[in-house]
């Protein structure tokens, strides 16, 4: 079984600041998606990166793919309390098959 | 264009009856998803269908069936409510086996269902 992992779990940063949510996996992957969740609301799809290497970049957040070591980041930049979310990273195995990780709660504070 | 519509968004069940959740998409998207999101475990996959007419089982398919009714349904049923079935559930579509290399989920609103 493939399996997900995030850390952290929790993330409470002050606004302007950088930081790097973390996303490992445990088997080989086609693509790995980033996601975002506002409280109470549905996911909404941020990233897809398809190959190592692959970087992907929109606003403050960007995206990277290192598929030797099986690792994902998500990095913020200069964070703003707009991004407060829920952010998903997901693998998928033979096209349909989905794994999510856990979750990184993030709360940007003033 | 609505994209991916769930009913219903809120549910209370007794331990034992019976429901279906109905999850509709105007997208032309061949594949659809049914999940369940708990607190501290993410999403999880409980079944899926890669076209109208198959299903294939996901993470976590006990206590639950589904119905790929055409192209635009994909209904979520359960028999007999336990408890542990308490979750947010949610459902998404793709484009996936279209000729598209990726695989992006959109989600419907979420169907809240507490089993007591």
């Amino acid at each position: 079984e493939l399996k997900v992992e995030q850390n952290p779990l929790f993330l409470s940063m002050q606004e302007g600041k950088n930081y790097t949510i973390y996303c490992n996996y445990s088997t080989t992957s086609d693509r790995l998606y980033w996601y975002r969740q506002d409280p109470g609301k549905s996911l909404e799809s941020l990233f897809v990166l398809l190959s190592n290497g692959a970087v992907k970049q929109e606003g403050r957040l960007m995206a990277s793919l290192d598929t030797k070591a099986r690792l994902s980041t998500l990095h913020i930049t200069a964070a703003v309390h707009d991004l407060s979310a829920t952010y998903f990273c997901a693998v998928d195995k033979g096209g349909n098959q989905f794994y999510f990780g856990t979750g990184t709660s993030l709360t940007v504070i003033p | 264009n609505a994209g991916v519509t769930q009913t219903p968004k809120f549910q209370v069940l007794k331990t034992g009856q019976s429901m279906t959740l109905q999850c509709a998409q105007d997208m032309n998207h061949n594949s659809m998803y049914w999940y369940r999101q708990d607190p501290g475990m993410g999403l999880r996959l409980i079944y899926y269908s890669a076209s109208e007419g198959t299903t294939d089982k996901g993470e976590v398919p006990n206590g639950y069936n589904v119905s790929r009714l055409n192209k635009r349904e994909f209904s979520l049923r359960l028999e007999s409510a336990a408890p542990s079935q308490t979750s947010v559930y949610f459902c998404a579509s793709s484009e996936w086996g279209q000729g598209i290399a990726k695989n992006i989920q959109y989600f419907g609103a979420g169907t809240r269902l507490s089993v007591l």
